[in-house]
């Protein structure tokens, strides 16, 4: 099973700020089959990226996706107010398995 | 509207047995597979079973391997997940999603929540 360990755990930044998150995996992931999710409270997953660098339908330009192997990073390059959310990257080899998440807060 | 509606969550004594449904709108659901993935409270999210378009191919996560079993019926746009021998630690939120491009779940139900409990 390819383990997916996240960091920063928790991201304090003011709107308008860069975030950058990290997903490193145990062993090397596929590119085509690293995504990423944002997840509000009460709420279910939104694909956000796929294929480590795709953007989904819908998704704003400042949500970029990059990384190769075993490190991937999500960016957003200026915070929104509703950016502020858990961010759980995935990959689909044999079997998926998702990271434990990043909380983006308010600073 | 692509949709996914999942039912059946509740409460279970430890032992005992649920089944999930999702029903499916919106898209052409006999062309996806599909995934049920959960999440404890207050935890991360756990993949728990996925299951080909034409339930050629079933996997499952090695937690529930041998207690679940996912199903589909591509004629009534659902997707079912039966849970036996149920423990504490199935407590969760279960959702339904769709395998996207290139392996991703690009389409979540709202969840349904099962909870384990004597």
């Amino acid at each position: 099973e390819i383990v997916l360990t996240q960091s920063p755990g928790t991201l304090s930044l003011s709107p308008g700020e860069r975030a950058t998150l990290s997903c490193r995996a145990s062993q090397s992931v596929s590119s085509s089959y690293l995504a990423w999710y944002q997840q509000k409270p009460g709420q279910a997953p939104r694909l956000l990226i796929y294929g480590a660098s795709s953007r989904a339908t819908g998704i704003p330009d400042r949500f970029s996706g990059s990384g190769s192997g075993t490190d991937f990073t999500l960016t957003i390059s200026r915070l929104e107010p509703e950016d502020f959310a858990v961010y759980y990257c995935q990959q689909y080899g044999s079997s998926p398995t998702f990271g434990q998440g990043t909380k983006v807060e308010i600073k | 509207e692509v949709q996914l509606v999942e039912s059946g969550g509740g409460l279970v004594k430890p032992g005992g047995s649920l089944r999930l449904s999702c029903a499916a709108s919106g898209f052409t659901f006999s062309s996806y597979s599909m995934n049920w993935v959960r999440q404890a409270p207050g935890k991360g999210l756990e993949w728990v079973s996925s299951i080909s378009s034409s339930s050629s191919y079933i996997y499952y996560a090695d937690s529930v391997k041998g207690r679940f079993t996912i199903s589909r019926d591509n004629a009534k746009n659902s997707l079912y997940l039966q849970m036996n021998s149920l423990r504490a630690e199935d407590t969760a939120v279960y959702y339904c999603a769709r395998r996207g491009s290139l392996g991703s779940m690009d389409v979540w139900g709202q969840g349904t929540t099962v909870t384990v409990s004597s």
